[in-house]
């Protein structure tokens, strides 16, 4: 596709519930990036993976977060037994790593709410 | 390790006027810098980038931005301000040995007076 497709846009859990979003990348694009944003504010940094292989992955906390890229499938990010802390808005964004610099292009994000 | 900073967290305008928002960044290696808008409850947009080229560099909706080693600065200015463009703007960095991630600035918030 020719954007980056998010779902879903809410998300509603309980804390300890399972929270799984899905990101459909541009066809063509190599590099996935998953980045949290809190209160309207501070982009943070979760992954990133080329291809199907995780290229970094130093922002996630472990203990509860994952996140796959398979081939064929929308990318996904699993939050385990989340946490009030957890609520945010979660940007996939996707990427052509090429000699005009990285432009990353951004889905709408999926707003998760922990209650 | 890279970092950015803007300064400011909200700026406010009137209509007509120059808007300037500042971005500070920190860099062991040549960067690339982008300035990114945001509308409430949408995603990010790309204004423009900076990636070696020229150090003036102009991107959507009249805005540009000017890359100054010197200073580390890549500050984004528009001559004339609209209503519309009030939105929240995020400067970032990035190094495509680390496969592009960003990283953010702390973002400005621009309101535009009538």
């Amino acid at each position: 596709g020719e954007e980056v497709a998010q779902t879903p846009k809410h998300l509603v859990r309980g804390e300890g519930q399972k929270a799984k979003l899905y990101c459909a990348p541009i066809k063509g694009h190599s590099y996935v990036f998953w980045y949290q944003q809190v209160l309207k504010n501070e982009f943070k940094f979760l992954i990133s993976f080329q291809n199907e292989n995780v290229f970094d992955e130093t922002g996630m906390p472990k203990e509860r977060f994952s996140a796959k890229c398979l081939p064929n499938s929308p990318c996904s990010l699993e939050i385990q037994a989340t946490k009030l802390e957890d609520s945010a808005v979660y940007f996939c964004a996707s990427s052509l790593i090429d000699s005009q610099g990285t432009e990353a292009f951004f889905g709408q994000g999926t707003r998760l709410t922990v209650v | 390790a890279q970092s950015v900073t803007q300064l400011g967290s909200h700026v406010s305008v009137s209509e007509g006027a120059l808007v300037l928002l500042r971005c500070n960044y920190s860099s062991s290696v040549p960067p690339y810098l982008f300035w990114y808008v945001q509308y409430p409850n949408q995603g990010l947009q790309l204004l423009l980038k900076y990636t070696s080229a020229a150090t003036l560099v102009k991107g959507i909706n009249d805005f540009e931005a000017e890359f100054k080693k010197s200073e580390t600065s890549f500050h984004l200015t528009k001559p004339s301000a609209h209503m519309s463009d009030a939105a929240e703007y995020f400067c970032a960095v990035s190094d495509a040995n680390q496969g592009g991630k960003l990283i953010f600035g702390q973002g400005t918030e621009l309101s535009v007076k009538p």
